[in-house]
């Protein structure tokens, strides 16, 4: 399979962990964006990343959350001290630079419950 | 960032066309329309996208108002598996913002 993977699929944690997700973009897609989803809402854009510089943070995206994308491959999405209200499905989507429309292919998600 | 307003819900029949409608008064001159669906328990798919000119591809046809204003998408031929939520995007940076979008049921 070469689309998005997401690792893992289903995370249920209790408040105040800290969780970890990984994403795998494309192989030589350039960029990866992390976006967050809640229940009857469309996807919230969260952050993304141009190789391995991190170019854009959403206000979403408090001190207890930290992207990582080291050598411009996968990345990382860690949650500290997580809180009830960060339970929903957390979308890693990646992209060619500069090409075409710039499609976002999109992984499957990491559902997140925190209890 | 730019807004678009679609109708919150649609249904068709099986094999029938289908018209989703999208506004999108603000729009500036180097916003992209674009459209993703999301079938249930699944990310978001690209389906097309257009900046000026009617689009087609083997998935949809998106028909753009000359002033740009408003677009509809056109799936031509219904199937089941059509049945998701449609998002019109106006994509001017980097990232996707997504509002409510359409959800479409596909009676059989």
């Amino acid at each position: 399979d070469t689309g998005v993977s997401q690792d893992p699929r289903h995370k249920i944690t209790k408040r105040g962990q800290n969780v970890t997700f990984r994403c795998d973009p494309i192989s030589e897609h350039n960029r990866l964006y992390w976006y967050r989803q809640t229940l009857g809402q469309g996807p919230e854009f969260l952050t993304y990343f141009q190789n391995e510089a991190q170019l854009e943070k959403s206000r979403l995206l408090s001190d207890r959350f930290s992207a990582e994308r080291p050598k411009g491959s996968f990345s990382t999405l860690e949650i500290q001290r997580t809180e009830q209200g960060d339970s929903a499905m957390y979308l890693c989507a990646s992209s060619e630079m500069d090409r075409g429309p710039n499609e976002q292919f999109f992984g499957p998600g990491t559902r997140l419950t925190v209890l | 960032d730019a807004k678009t307003t679609q109708p919150n819900s649609m249904e068709s029949n099986e094999e029938e066309p289908v018209h989703l409608p999208c506004n999108h008064s603000t729009i500036s001159g180097t916003d992209y329309i674009h459209w993703y669906r999301q079938l249930p328990s699944q990310g978001p798919e690209y389906v097309i996208h257009g900046l000026t000119s009617n689009v087609n591809n083997r998935m949809a046809s998106l028909a753009i108002a000359e002033d740009r204003k408003s677009s509809t998408l056109i799936l031509h031929r219904a199937t089941l598996r059509d049945a998701a939520v449609y998002y019109c995007i106006l994509k001017g940076a980097q990232k996707l913002v997504f509002g409510q979008g359409t959800r479409l049921t596909i009676n059989p």
